[in-house]
């Protein structure tokens, strides 16, 4: 069964500092791994996906992540942070096997908290 | 573009009642749709997935009679709870998959918050 670990129920960070949320996974074959964000009430925002190529991966509104294969890891990071980054991040994980029916699994999400 | 709704954003009902809750793709058609309920800070939960024309695959512990689900074209997909109670509160969340996207492309809605009194 595949899975992901969000270590970090919250992130603490300054205004301006570079900024880490952790994701490791579990799965069977090559792993096709997803970070999303969601604001109070609201639905998930897709912020940036490894599918295969660099391991360094480039998304939305500044944030980047690190497919890690030996560390079965999928960070996310952005070099300065600001007070709007403030919301719950969702690392996902499926398999890259073909087939309509695979499933995206979530972790348990890291709420980040950016102050002035 | 990949933009998907849902209705209501937000509902109340008292329980004993019945609630549907629908999720259109706007901009695409949508072979599936997946079903997601999420309990406060807490991650989102997959309930069940549906294909359009045919009926919807349940994840396990989850009553497919009190959740129906109806995915009846290529854009709307409803969850009906049926015979509400305080438990079922929660955020629902709808997801789909577009029939000309990449297998692995999920769009998400933005969630229906349901509260039964």
């Amino acid at each position: 069964a595949q899975s992901v670990a969000q270590p970090e129920d919250q992130v603490n960070v300054a205004e301006g500092n570079p900024l880490t949320v952790k994701c490791t996974y579990s799965v069977s074959g090559n792993p096709y791994l997803f970070w999303y964000v969601q604001y109070p009430n609201r639905g998930l925002q897709f912020l940036l996906k490894y599918i295969t190529g660099d391991n360094l991966v480039k998304g939305s509104y500044g944030f980047e992540a690190e497919f890690n294969k030996s560390q079965t890891s999928f960070h996310l990071k952005k070099p300065s942070a600001l007070v709007s980054d403030s919301a719950l991040y969702f690392c996902a994980v499926r398999g890259a096997f073909t087939g309509g029916g695979n499933k995206l699994t979530f972790g348990t999400g890291t709420q980040l908290k950016v102050e002035l | 573009g990949a933009v998907v709704s849902q209705h209501p954003s937000w509902v109340i009902c008292k329980s004993g009642t019945s609630v549907k809750i629908e999720c259109r793709s706007l901009d695409f058609q949508a072979t599936t749709m997946f079903w997601y309920r999420q309990f406060p800070k807490q991650s989102l939960m997959l309930m069940a997935t549906s294909n359009e024309g045919s009926k919807a695959t349940y994840e396990q512990g989850v009553e497919k009679d009190k959740f129906l689900i109806n995915h009846a074209s290529l854009t709307l997909s409803t969850l009906t709870v049926t015979s509400a109670h305080p438990e079922d509160s929660s955020f629902y969340i709808c997801s789909a998959r577009s029939t000309a996207g990449l297998a692995y492309e999920q769009y998400f809605g933005p969630g229906t918050r349901l509260t039964v009194t």
